[in-house]
This record gives C-alpha cells, structure tokens and sequence, in this order.
C-alpha cells in the first residue's frame, strides 16, 4: 500500500520570506501523480500544485513551486513570497496512474501547519 | 466556474439516528469521491464512484452506504450514527476515474451528539 509523510507537524515563515515544506512517500509504482493541497480554517480542500510522476520538470504555479526527486521519492513544496494568505494546513497527497488496479483515491500525509508571521 | 455542491452544510445528530449526505459534481464529470476528516486528521477515502457504479472502496463502515444516481450526483447514507463519526465529510468529483485531478466540495460537518 501507498503511504505519504509528513514529518513537520508545524512550520513558521516571516512574510515575504521563503518556506519549504517537506513530503515523502513509499510506492512500488512508477506511474502516479502527486499533490499539495491547501486546507485554510474555513477547511475548503484547495489545490496548490500537481506533479506527474513521468515528468522530469518540476511543477510551478506563481509563488508556489516543488522539487520532486522521484528517486528519492521526495515531493517538497516551497512557498516563495510568503502572504499572510498561505497559513492554512498543508497536505501532500498521492494517487496511482493505474485506477483499475489500485484504486483511484487520494492517499493523505497528515499535513503540515503553515504559520505566517507579520 | 461551477464547483462540487454538498448539502446540508451542517447536520446535527444523536447517536443511533441515520443521516443523508449529498453531493453535486461539477457538470459534466461523470466520478465522485467520498473523504471523512475527522479532528486534526487527514481525510481518509471512503468510496468513490465512476458511471453510477463503484470504482473504488476505502475503510468504510458497514453502517454507511453509498450510491451515485443517473444525474451523477452522490449520497452518503449513514445509519446507526456513533460519537465517533462527528467529522468534515469531503465529496470530490473528476472527469473519468483516471481523471489526475480531483475537485473537492466545502464539505458536510456532521456532528454526533
């Protein structure tokens, strides 16, 4: 079975400044699909960025940017230009290319809590 | 752009009672995903349904049950409600089951008294 980490329960940033929040995962497959979703204190699921695993390039989206290190199996989201906005809870997610085989769920770290400060 | 509609927003229950969740996928998207979230948890997969029929099943309980209908819309039946199944109920929805992304709904928060 596939399982996603999340080793930082709780991470802070000044505003404006750079954070990195850290994932890995265990999987015997090679073709699968990575996520971060953010989760704010109204609790809405939001999508922040998405990674295919066949893909070499690492995914951006604005501020928000991951290196993924399939080898290592290590999928780290960093937070450039860090807004009062970003604090939310953080999960990393994982689903497997094979839905037939593996099912189609979301498989969830336990998150991390983002602080930002002022 | 239209997004996963649920209702109701909040439910209230007593233990032993049956309660009815619903969910509306974005228009045309054809799989709906059940999640529970319970307390500082992650959300943990329920059910997930593709074309009306189940595509996948996760730890759900004997006492829930689930069905998507010919309009694609969802509901998540729950009988014999314990303390223990107060949590934020997730639907998500995706165009195909090997759809990569899914769309989540602002959630149902069940609360068992």
């Amino acid at each position: 079975a596939q399982t996603v980490t999340q080793s930082q329960p709780e991470m802070s940033v000044q505003e404006a400044e750079t954070v990195t929040l850290s994932c890995t995962y265990d999987t015997s497959e090679s073709d699968y699909y990575l996520f971060w979703y953010k989760q704010p204190p109204s609790r809405q699921m939001i999508l922040v960025i998405r990674q295919e695993a066949y893909k070499q390039q690492n995914a951006t989206e604005n501020r928000f940017s991951v290196n993924f290190q399939k080898a290592a199996k290590s999928f780290s989201l960093k937070i450039s230009d860090s807004q009062l906005g970003d604090a939310a809870m953080y999960f990393c997610a994982y689903r497997t290319e094979l839905p037939m085989e593996y099912g189609n769920k979301l498989v969830f770290g336990a998150g991390t809590i983002l602080r930002v400060k002022s | 752009a239209a997004g996963v509609i649920q209702s109701p927003r909040h439910l209230i229950k007593e233990k032993r009672e049956t309660a009815t969740l619903k969910c509306y996928p974005i228009p045309r998207h054809d799989t709906v995903y059940w999640y529970q979230q319970g307390p500082g948890q992650d959300p943990q997969f329920l059910i997930s349904f593709y074309e009306k029929m189940q595509s996948d099943k996760g730890s759900i309980p004997d006492r829930f049950s689930a069905q998507q209908f010919s309009d694609y819309h969802s509901e998540l039946n729950m009988s014999s409600l314990e303390l223990g199944d107060s949590a934020l109920y997730f639907c998500a929805s995706s165009l195909g089951d090997r759809a990569k992304t899914q769309y989540f709904g602002p959630g149902t928060r069940l609360l068992v008294l």
